[in-house]
């Protein structure tokens, strides 16, 4: 089956404590990108890597770091979370040409206190 | 930065009653994507307009693109509860920019 994974689905730590949440797909997909999402604020993209080794930085990319080592995979990192970056997170994937439909995992809810 | 505009941001109806859903920008799009998301999930690709003035439909949902590639509308006929849920307009020009939502209820 086609799809995006992510895990932690649910984390809840404390503000410094380093953490990744990890995003896998199998559809060979180039375009993977983070996204969070909040009350009133909308989708906003946080980082996106048009293929392996490429990385740049979405509209929202203060305090969250990426790698993308191998295609499949599209880490998020936060070094140092803070009270602010409590949110929910999607990854998406997608082929890098064409009409740009997004396949999006489930989701991870982040809570730092 | 691309800003995409919804509206509603909020909407309740009745079973049986027609709905619109409008996103509207001041920038060009290469294409635009509709998406519903339903609690506690990711959003899930409805359809994407390609062409200025293009009309998709799928069953009770119809879609049109702007002759200009700027705004968009979903038009739901004889909404259903099951219809219940966000609903996410998305531009692509490079990366994409999401609007901030129509969150509809259909009640029974």
């Amino acid at each position: 089956e086609a799809q995006v994974t992510q895990n932690p689905r649910y984390l809840i730590t404390v503000t410094g404590k380093k953490l990744t949440v990890t995003c896998s797909q199998n559809m060979n997909h180039e375009y993977m990108s983070w996204y969070r999402q909040d009350p009133g604020l909308g989708l906003r993209q946080i980082y996106y890597s048009m293929n392996v080794e490429v990385t740049d930085k979405g509209d929202v990319p203060e305090g969250y770091k990426v790698s993308r080592k191998e295609k499949r995979n599209f880490p998020l990192i936060l070094e140092s979370p803070s009270p602010n970056q409590t949110s929910l997170y999607f990854c998406a994937s997608r082929i890098l040409t064409g009409v740009g439909e997004q396949y999006f995992g489930p989701g991870t809810r982040l809570t730092v206190t | 930065t691309q800003l995409l505009e919804q509206s509603p941001q909020f909407l309740s109806i009745q079973e049986g009653e027609n709905l619109t859903v409008y996103c509207n920008s001041s920038s060009v799009f290469s294409s635009l994507q509709w998406y519903r998301q339903e609690p506690g999930e990711g959003p899930v690709l409805l359809v994407t307009v390609v062409t200025g003035g293009e009309v998709k439909k799928l069953k009770r949902l119809t879609f049109q693109f702007g002759d200009a590639r700027k705004d968009s509308s979903l038009h739901i006929t004889a909404a259903q509860p099951g219809d219940t849920g966000l609903y996410l307009c998305a531009g692509e020009m490079g990366k994409s920019t999401f609007g901030d939502g129509t969150t509809l209820t259909v009640k029974p």
